[in-house]
Order: C-alpha cells, then sequence, then structure tokens
C-alpha cells in the first residue's frame, strides 16, 4: 500500500530534549516536505527536499533540521524544542515530474507538545 | 495580507443542498490550484486539481476566475460524508505552494 508513515503519531516532551520526529514513503517520490498546522493559521512549509541531499528552507524553518540521506526517509529534528513548537506537524511527499509538483501525499500527522 | 484566503466558515447546510466556497490569492503569478480535502485531525487528501477550463468530478465542480484571482468549489447535492475542512492551494513560481487556512464544511440532516 502506498503511503507516507510518521513517528510518532503523538508526543509529549519538555523544553530542550531533543527529539526526531521520522517520515518514510515507498512511493520513490523525489520531493518530500514537512509542514506545521496551527489554528487560524493553516499548513506551513518548514523544510523541502527535492531529492536525496537536496533540502530547503520552507517558510518557517527556524529551530527545525532536516536531513535526505536517503530518498524514502526525510526526519524532521527538533534540536531544542520550545513550547512554540508545540503543533500538528504533517510530512509529505510527491512526484516531481516536468519540473512541476504533482499530488502531495500526507503523513497522518504527528502531535507534539512541548512543556 | 495573506496570499491565500478562505471564508473559515462553518458553513452548515442541510443535506442536499448546493454549496460552493470561494478562495482568493494574492500572487498573480500562481500557476496551480488544488482543493484538498482534510478530515477532523486526519491528514490532507487531494480532492480536485483546479483547470483554467475548470474542471467537474460528480457532484465536485472546481473553477478558477485569473481576471479576479479566485478559485471556487462548488458541492451539489451534500451529503452527511462531505463535512470536512477544504484547503485551498495555489502553486506559484518556484513550485511553492500555500495553503490557504481552509473552509469548514457541516453538512446536517
Amino acid at each position: 500500500e502506498a503511503q507516507v508513515t510518521q513517528n510518532p503519531r503523538y508526543l509529549i516532551t519538555v523544553t530542550g530534549k531533543k527529539l526526531t520526529v521520522t517520515c518514510s514513503q515507498n512511493m520513490n517520490h523525489e520531493y518530500m516536505s514537512w509542514y506545521r498546522q496551527d489554528p487560524g493559521l493553516g499548513l506551513r512549509q518548514i523544510y523541502y527536499s527535492m531529492n536525496v541531499e537536496v533540502t530547503d528552507k520552507g517558510d518557517v524553518p527556524e529551530g527545525y533540521k532536516v536531513s535526505r540521506k536517503e530518498k524514502r526517509n526525510f526526519p524532521l529534528i527538533l534540536e531544542s524544542p520550545s513550547p512554540n513548537q508545540t503543533s500538528l506537524y504533517f510530512c509529505a511527499s510527491s512526484l516531481w515530474a516536468g519540473g512541476r509538483i504533482g499530488e502531495l501525499f500526507f503523513g497522518e500527522g504527528s502531535r507534539l507538545t512541548v512543556l | 495580507r495573506k496570499e491565500v484566503e478562505q471564508d473559515p466558515g462553518p458553513f452548515n447546510v442541510p443535506e442536499g443542498a448546493t454549496v460552493a466556497f470561494n478562495c482568493t490569492y494574492s500572487n498573480s503569478a500562481s500557476q496551480s490550484f488544488f482543493w484538498y480535502r482534510q478530515d477532523c485531525r486526519k491528514e490532507p487528501k487531494l480532492l480536485m486539481s483546479v483547470y483554467s477550463s475548470g474542471n467537474e468530478d460528480g457532484r465536485f465542480t472546481a473553477q478558477l476566475n485569473r481576471a479576479s484571482q479566485y478559485i471556487s468549489l462548488l458541492i451539489r447535492d451534500s451529503k452527511l460524508s462531505d463535512s470536512a475542512t477544504y484547503l485551498c492551494v495555489a502553486r506559484g513560481g518556484g513550485n511553492k505552494l500555500t495553503f490557504g487556512t481552509g473552509t469548514q464544511l457541516k453538512v446536517e440532516l
């Protein structure tokens, strides 16, 4: 089954404790991206990747890191989480064809609470 | 001004009604547009792409008005299962995708 898998789905942590949210897709998609969704603000892009070893900042990259060492995986790293990073996070992937991003396939989301 | 703006709703409609949402975008260079559907606490899923000529998929019709910089989504014969949040998405130069905050639809008996 074609899917994007995120882990963990739910996490409560404390300020400053490094954490990683994993994202894996099995559709051989070139493009992967991380979003956060907050009430009244909609989905905002954190980082994206066009392919292996190619990553770039989205609209709200501060406080986050990513890596793309393999095509299927795109982990999101919070080196020192703060309460303002409490949010619902989505990973998404897409084909990259003809210079265009196609349909975005989203993971089920990771709800993160930073105390 | 937000790049993509939507009325948050909620739109409360009876089953069987026709309902329409508009979404305005500020970047005239936006090239493509989409409607995504998001159920409560779930991930967004593509509902339909929006083409210049408009497109229809069953009870759903999407249209683009470049002159006025808005796209619309029309749902005919609303079903209870149509209750969700509908996200408008614009793709600009450099393949940047910008999401609206969504319009909530509640279809009632």
